[in-house]
């Protein structure tokens, strides 16, 4: 079975600050992982996915994250915080081998970026 | 870009009425969609999966005779909340997938249940 885990429920950084939102998964096969952004009362924003290749993956707004096989983590990044950036944000999962399956959220991280 | 349309964005109805969500995939053809539920900052769950021309697939512990899922063309599927109770009030939220088995997401629906 799929899951992801996000440890962490809120993150708190100052503006300007490096940020990092923690992701792990469990899958059976080889994973297609995904970040996505959720603003108060809105649909889901997507910011970014692993899907093969370059294990640093450079998405919207400045995020990237990194997949590591061995620790089997996609952690999100952002060298410097935005005010803006405070939302929820949620990792997922999808194994490669079930084509059109649906994504698997983890719980979502509240970040919350401090001026 | 690929777009997935819910509507409506907000919807209030009584307790005991139906009421339908609408997905929409407006650029591309989505033989598959898949309906979430989410509440208050939580995770989204996945309720289930509706394929083009025939039954939905249910995830365990969502009743299938209380969330309606029809997906009559390759373009909507439609949620259909019955007999509602104020423990049905969530955030709905479709998703669809596209070319390239890319997933795309809409904007959601609140559902608030009197």
């Amino acid at each position: 079975a799929q899951s992801v885990a996000q440890p962490e429920d809120q993150v708190n950084v100052a503006e300007g600050n490096p940020l990092t939102v923690k992701c792990t998964y469990s899958v059976s096969g080889n994973p297609y992982l995904f970040w996505y952004v959720q603003y108060p009362n809105r649909g889901l924003q997507f910011l970014l996915k692993y899907i093969t290749g370059d294990n640093l993956v450079k998405g919207s707004y400045g995020f990237e994250a990194e997949f590591n096989k061995s620790q089997t983590s996609f952690h999100l990044k952002k060298p410097s915080a935005l005010v803006s950036d405070s939302a929820l944000y949620f990792c997922a999962v999808r194994d490669r081998r079930q084509a059109g399956t649906a994504l698997i959220f983890g719980k979502g991280t509240t970040l919350s970026v401090s001026s | 870009g690929a777009v997935v349309s819910q509507h409506p964005s907000r919807v209030i109805c009584k307790s005991g009425t139906s009421v339908k969500i609408e997905c929409r995939s407006l650029d591309f053809q989505a033989t598959t969609m898949f309906w979430y539920r989410q509440f208050p900052k939580k995770s989204l769950m996945l309720m289930a999966t509706s394929n083009e021309g025939s039954k939905a697939t249910y995830e365990q512990g969502v009743e299938k005779d209380k969330f309606l899922i029809n997906h009559a063309s390759l373009t909507l599927s439609t949620l259909t909340v019955t007999s509602a109770h104020p423990e049905d009030s969530s955030f709905y939220i479709c998703s669809a997938v596209g070319r390239g088995n890319t997933i795309y997401f809409g904007e959601g629906s609140w559902l608030t249940v009197v």
